[in-house]
């Protein structure tokens, strides 16, 4: 039973360069998410699906795209990266659209954009 | 401007003892709330929740008082034990709304 499974755990960017963490469930979960996780601010949503074909801003969305073809993914991409995206990134889902409903989480990507 | 606060960066606390986790938030139109513990290089996972019709929830060690006049919630963990080291996320989120607010955390350090 895998959970939440996020790809990579780790990556190293130069300023510029575009790339996708990628985002997959097997609990046939509606509702998914990103968040960014830096010191001191706790965990910032970024963007969220509440279904496939679905998608729409978090707090911080700038600088980060979203897309929800099926169910199961939900890749985050950043278009041109920037050292303010270094951060701990971690993907959730949750059953019922994500109304009052515990997210489930996956171990993170921890990116450095040098 | 945060939304939910959580005011204490860390909490040490004696093995066996009372841990109580504080936070607060500031829209009133918060109508859910959950905490979540969080271990290092691992993903939140869920702890308990309370919903604003209540104004305790309890779940084995774990206790959630919610005080919706004041806007404040707190978690209880009795006894504390080691493995309840970790870093405690409160999270609030509207009444049928989609999103989820998360606090800083406050980390937790249970002393053996």
């Amino acid at each position: 039973n895998a959970g939440v499974t996020q790809t990579p755990k780790f990556q190293v960017l130069k300023t510029g360069q575009s790339m996708t963490l990628q985002c997959a469930q097997d609990m046939n979960h509606e509702y998914m998410s990103w968040y960014r996780q830096d010191p001191g601010m706790g965990l910032r949503l970024i963007h969220y699906s509440v279904g496939a074909g679905i998608t729409d801003q978090g707090e911080v969305p700038n600088g980060y795209n979203v897309s929800r073809s099926t169910t199961e993914d939900f890749p985050l991409r950043l278009l041109s990266a920037a050292p303010s995206q270094t951060s701990v990134y971690f993907c959730a889902s949750s059953s019922g659209q994500g109304r009052n409903q515990p997210q489930h989480f996956g171990d993170g990507t921890r990116l450095s954009i040098l | 401007d945060q939304q939910v606060k959580q005011n204490s960066p860390s909490l040490s606390v004696q093995e066996g003892r009372i841990s109580i986790l504080n936070c607060d938030y500031t829209n009133s139109m918060f109508d859910y709330f959950l905490w979540y513990k969080k271990y290092p290089a691992e993903g939140p996972t869920f702890l308990i929740s309370i919903s604003s019709i209540k104004d305790k929830n309890e779940d084995g060690r774990f206790t959630v008082f919610l005080n919706k006049s004041a806007k404040h919630l707190s978690l209880h963990i009795v006894p504390s034990q080691p493995g309840d080291s970790a870093v405690y996320f409160c999270a609030a989120s509207e009444d049928g709304g989609f999103k989820t607010i998360f606090g800083a955390g406050t980390r937790l350090f249970v002393k053996a």
